[in-house]
């Protein structure tokens, strides 16, 4: 099956600092990845569509200028949480599609702003 | 306003029994169906899709789609302790890649 990985897989940080999260595809091509973000005993939200060479797409609600998005490649795309605030603690989770419309997710990022 | 349905559980049902989870949506242009495993604490794992009316089997798991009902379901049989999790449904709409998400059904197998 397709896999897809995160990096890393838990970061705590200090409010105000930036996290970078990076989501692969290892075994296939994803032109599109997705962002969630799930809080506890939630559903998963999701945040942004991420297409290879373009813009992020932002969900209505979701600040692009503290979620930045970029997909440089057909096999990477990072989520950057700018001046992170303990809000932000969540569990963030990247899916890529295959060429068959399929999300596979990755393992998931827990972040922690203290 | 798109939605997809779930009851939210817990669904219980004894080991080795037939644990059916059901999904509604609300978008009859919706394309493609997908049923997802969510493990406390981890992330969904693909259980199955299905694109077109009637059955599809997949080892102990069969998804069931009616387009006209708009209802999409999960069977699992045999049960397992280690079936309990979360289980979402999601939908993919005609026009987009993205899906949405029901609130997933917690299933308990008790052993």
């Amino acid at each position: 099956g397709a896999v897809v990985s995160q990096h890393p897989s838990w970061v705590i940080c200090k409010s105000g600092t930036s996290v970078k999260i990076e989501c692969r595809s290892l075994d296939f091509q994803a032109t599109t990845m997705f962002w969630y973000r799930q809080f506890p005993k939630q559903s998963l939200m999701l945040m942004a569509t991420s297409n290879e060479g373009s813009k992020a797409t932002y969900e209505q609600g979701v600040e692009k200028d503290k979620f930045l998005i970029n997909h440089a490649s057909l096999t990477l795309s990072t989520l950057t949480v700018t001046s992170a605030h303990p809000e932000d603690s969540s569990f963030y989770i990247c899916s890529a599609r295959d060429n068959q419309e399929t999300q596979y997710f990755g393992p998931g990022t827990r972040l922690l702003v203290l | 306003q798109k939605e997809v349905e779930q009851n939210s559980g817990p669904l219980s049902v004894p080991e080795g029994a037939i644990a059916s989870l059901n999904c509604t949506y609300s978008d009859r242009g919706s394309q493609s169906f997908f049923w997802y495993r969510q493990y406390s604490g981890k992330s969904p794992e693909l259980i199955m899709f299905i694109y077109s009316n009637g059955d599809k089997e997949d080892g102990r798991f069969t998804a069931q789609l009616n387009k006209a009902s708009q209802y999409v379901s999960l069977l699992i049989r045999d049960s397992q302790p280690s079936d309990s999790a979360t289980y979402l449904c999601a939908v993919r709409s005609s026009g987009t890649y993205k899906y949405i998400f029901g609130t997933g059904t917690r299933l308990k197998v008790l052993a």
